[in-house]
């Protein structure tokens, strides 16, 4: 079945840029989207991405995405204390059966 | 704009008692959707409306779950009898359908103790 993947932690330091990644296996995926869950609040959409794209860039979030690879990354630039949180990519399809699927999700500390 | 409005926050329950959720969608949005999102995990899709008709309850597990949206706004979700294995945090979103992007926005949710 369908599958999207994460790494589970990630560290960096303040002021550093955070590079977030997931892996999805379903190449009919159309849009693929990245989302920010703060401690005890739902998921917040940042941005997304059509899959017929390979970069789009939002003021300190770049995303990248291999489609040959099945491979989507967040950038995020300058990081800051208050972008610690976790962080869902989630790939969605309307070919045939609708899908939206979200991966496990990957959690970002921020070192001051 | 109001977001996705949903009650309570909190449930504390004890496993065989019936417990119901309440979610309130952004005006105008057509589609709403529940998840149920375990410690750790990504959340998963239990049921999908779009307007008053549950067009994928795949993942809905229907013998102590159901779900209404029966004016095509605000929905409830049930479980009775309660289980062990329900405690989650329950996430309620909504999309307005451009047959294109499906931009979900989302509730705080109602975290689920079932003691």
């Amino acid at each position: 079945g369908e599958d999207v993947e994460q790494s589970l932690f990630l560290s960096v330091r303040e002021g550093d840029s955070s590079v977030i990644n997931c892996t999805y296996t379903d190449s009919s995926s159309t849009y693929l989207y990245w989302y920010k869950q703060e401690p005890g609040a739902g998921l917040q959409l940042l941005t997304y991405i059509f899959s017929n794209m390979d970069m789009k860039q939002d003021q300190r979030l770049t995303v990248l995405l291999n489609k040959k690879d099945k491979h989507l990354s967040l950038r995020i630039a300058d990081t800051q204390t208050g972008d610690s949180a976790i962080y869902f990519c989630a790939e969605s399809s309307r070919t045939g059966t609708y899908k939206y699927i979200f991966g496990t999700g990957t959690r970002l500390k921020v070192l001051a | 704009e109001a977001g996705v409005v949903q009650s309570p926050r909190y449930k504390i329950i004890e496993k065989k008692q019936p417990v119901a959720f309440w979610c309130n969608p952004i005006s105008g949005h057509n589609t709403l959707y529940w998840y149920r999102q375990n410690l750790g995990q990504g959340p998963e899709l239990l049921i999908r409306y779009e307007n008053e008709e549950a067009v994928d309850d795949s993942q809905l597990p229907k013998d102590r779950f159901s779900a209404e949206r029966l004016k095509g706004v605000d929905s409830t979700l049930k479980i009775q009898p309660a289980e062990l294995g329900d405690s989650a945090v329950y996430l309620c979103a909504s999309s307005l359908d451009t047959g294109r992007t499906d931009t979900q926005y989302f509730g705080p949710g109602t975290r689920l103790t079932v003691l």
